[in-house]
């Protein structure tokens, strides 16, 4: 059954602490890609992946970390330096090649006390 | 910067009625543009995606179409159903960074039984 998985679904996160977000694909596909959603806006690109060991950040990656040290996992780390990490976020993948689809994992909901 | 533009932020339709979303974009050296549905709390699921040099994509009752030089696209849902309530959100890919995506920020569609 071929997918992305994103765990946990939920996650509440002290201020001052950093939490690792999980994302795994089974697509076999190079590209991988971490957005954030907030209520009333579209997804903002934190960072990105099109191989492993590389990455590139995004639009507003301040405050966030990544690795890609696997083709199928790419986590994300949001530090205590990121100021309003309330949040959902949604991680994706996409095939080689420009014309392929970016396919969506179920998201994560992280929510700072 | 590639900019991506909803309209209307929402929308109310009967059962049954047929409907049209747009979208436009900035800039017209794209790649590609993906149209996604989501529902509350969840991930992105992919309806249709069309190549730059494709002008429509057709999926069941869904029909996209491109407009390339217009900077447009839109998407058609003929004989709607509650079902079909969700947020719709297109994407693009442009041609000067093909692995990244560009969102607009979505319509929200309600189908009224």
């Amino acid at each position: 059954d071929g997918g992305i998985t994103q765990s946990p679904k939920y996650l509440f996160r002290k201020e001052g602490q950093n939490v690792t977000l999980s994302c795994e694909q089974n697509l076999n596909h190079d590209a991988m890609y971490w957005y954030r959603q907030d209520p009333g806006q579209g997804l903002r690109l934190i960072y990105y992946s099109q191989i492993v060991n590389d990455f590139q950040k995004g639009d507003i990656a301040e405050g966030y970390s990544v690795s890609r040290e696997k083709k199928e996992s790419f986590p994300l780390t949001v530090t205590s330096a990121q100021k309003n990490p309330t949040a959902f976020y949604l991680c994706a993948s996409k095939g080689t090649g420009i014309y392929n689809e970016q396919f969506f994992g179920p998201g994560t909901r992280l929510t700072v006390l | 910067k590639q900019e991506v533009t909803q309209i209307p932020a929402a929308l109310s339709v009967p059962e049954g009625e047929n409907l049209v979303l747009n979208c436009s974009f900035t800039d017209s050296a794209i790649y590609n543009l993906q149209w996604f549905r989501q529902d509350p709390g969840k991930g992105l699921t992919s309806l249709l995606l069309i190549q730059s040099s494709q002008r429509e994509q057709t999926s069941g009752r869904l029909n996209a179409s491109l407009d390339k030089s217009s900077g447009r696209s839109t998407l058609y849902i003929a004989a709607s159903q509650p079902g079909d309530s969700a947020t719709y959100l297109c994407a693009v890919a442009k041609r000067d960074t093909g692995n990244q995506f560009y969102f607009g920020t979505g319509t929200s569609l309600t189908v009224i039984p």
